[in-house]
């Protein structure tokens, strides 16, 4: 069973950085999976932050995009997010999920179609931006 | 705002169906097979119910079901029970730049 655990700081300030840890069990993080973060604000939907696969390869959310970096740690099992610069609108209970991408078929040209989707979540952890 | 659009509530009694609607466009529902459900009882960790509109992960009873008309994607829940109740929440694949967005999720109660 694959499971995921958040860790970070609750409260970060405005204007700093905000970085938070998921560790991995169940599963390598060299897997062929893609690692994402969910975040929920308050009283609104889920927004995808970004995602990242163990070889390097990342995407982001292009909201949040210049201010978002991902990471892996393959020796610990574990990646990482960091969001700069934050404000009050950043405030959210983030989610770490694992990411599955896959081939469903292939157009006429022999290009991939894919399919996405998270299938295993963490329970999240609230991050308050106040000073 | 959400990038998909569901209802905010949603009720029935035990043994009934309900269907819980996400309206997006033809960027991102209505472009793609690939809608995913989730549900969340409070203060647990999101589990996936549904993926690419129809299909159920293993262990998820049948009661649980998934389907799509142009831009609109529904999850149908039959024979209700007390422990459906939870939020659901939809979500689409976008295009490359955007590998998903989702709904403002959905509060079903089991009356």
């Amino acid at each position: 069973q694959v499971q995921l655990q958040e860790s970070g700081p609750g409260l970060v300030k405005p204007s700093e950085t905000l970085s938070l840890t998921c560790a991995v069990s169940g599963d390598s993080i060299s897997s062929d999976y893609f690692w994402g973060w969910v975040r929920q604000p308050p009283g609104k939907g889920l927004e995808w932050i970004g995602s990242i696969h163990h070889s390097g390869g990342t995407y982001s959310n292009a909201s949040l995009k210049s201010r978002v970096t991902l990471s892996t740690d393959t020796s610990k099992s574990q990646f990482s997010l960091k969001l700069s610069s934050v404000t009050a609108a950043d405030t959210a209970v983030y989610y770490c999920a694992r990411h599955v991408r896959v081939v469903t078929s292939r157009s006429k040209l022999g290009l991939p179609r894919r399919t996405y989707y998270f299938d295993y979540w963490g329970q999240g952890t609230l991050v308050t931006v106040s000073s | 705002q959400s990038a998909l659009t569901q209802p905010p509530s949603a009720s029935g009694s035990p043994g009934q169906s309900v269907t819980i609607s996400c309206t997006g466009t033809s960027s991102d529902v209505g472009g793609f097979n690939s809608v995913s459900w989730y549900q969340r009882h409070p203060g647990k960790a999101p589990k996936l119910i549904v993926y690419d509109v129809t299909k159920r992960p293993s262990g998820v009873p049948d009661r649980f079901s998934g389907s799509k008309s142009g831009n609109t994607a529904s999850l149908t829940v039959s024979g209700l029970q007390a422990d459906d109740e939870a939020d659901y929440f939809c979500s689409s694949y976008a295009g490359s730049d955007n590998l998903a967005v989702f709904g403002g999720g959905t509060k079903l109660t089991v009356l």
